[in-house]
């Protein structure tokens, strides 16, 4: 079965820490995303890539941002964590061409900043 | 930016009742798809459409691209107490970029 794997389910850090959501998807897929999942406001893009070291601003990329040193591996990174970015965060991948926009997601990981 | 407008927030429906939700779009898309998420899991493929007019069904889901290209809606009939969760529509526009609805969370009563 494919899949997206995200690390940490759960992770409690305090104000100012630095954080790393690590993903890692198994189906060679060129495109990769991060999303924050907020009750009211339904998933918002942070940043996506398209290729091995390549990345992309999403709506909302203020206070994040990412690395992707390898093609199966994107990381979110939140250089100094504040309160108002606890949230739920999703990875999902998605195929070049046709299959482009649809998306396979993890279970997520849920942060909460102190 | 494009706006995607997804109805109703929620809905809490007794098990065997029919479910419909939509999406409208402030903008013309080309792609439109539906997704469930489970409590405490990421969000799932339901079905998607790349026509205008295109119906297309999955078990008991049944979903429309409108004839507009601006909304999209998703049935559920005789629904069952898995079926709870939170329906996100999401589109594809022509700069390419996937927006997502806010989505509807249902609770269905056993």
């Amino acid at each position: 079965d494919v899949k997206v794997t995200q690390s940490s389910r759960y992770l409690v850090k305090r104000t100012g820490e630095k954080v790393f959501l690590e993903c890692v998807q198994d189906m060679d897929h060129e495109n990769m995303f991060w999303y924050r999942q907020d009750p009211g406001l339904g998933l918002r893009l942070i940043y996506f890539s398209y290729d091995v070291k390549m990345k992309e601003k999403g709506d909302i990329p203020e206070g994040y941002s990412v690395s992707r040193e390898k093609k199966e591996r994107f990381s979110l990174i939140l250089e100094s964590a504040s309160t108002n970015q606890t949230s739920m965060y999703l990875c999902a991948s998605s195929p070049q061409g046709a299959g482009a926009n649809v998306l396979t997601f993890g279970a997520g990981s849920r942060l909460t900043v102190l | 930016g494009q706006q995607l407008n997804q109805s109703p927030q929620s809905m809490f429906i007794q098990e065997g009742e029919d479910v419909s939700m939509n999406c409208t779009s402030s903008s013309i898309f080309n792609t439109w798809l539906w997704y469930k998420q489970d409590p405490g899991e990421g969000p799932v493929l339901l079905i998607a459409l790349y026509k205008a007019g295109e119906l297309t069904s999955n078990g008991r889901l049944t979903a429309q691209f409108g004839i507009t290209r601006k909304d999209s809606f998703l049935n559920i009939s005789a629904s069952i107490p898995s079926d709870v969760g939170i329906y996100f529509c999401a589109g594809r526009g022509s700069n390419y970029k996937l927006t997502f609805g806010k989505g509807t969370l249902l609770t269905v009563n056993p």
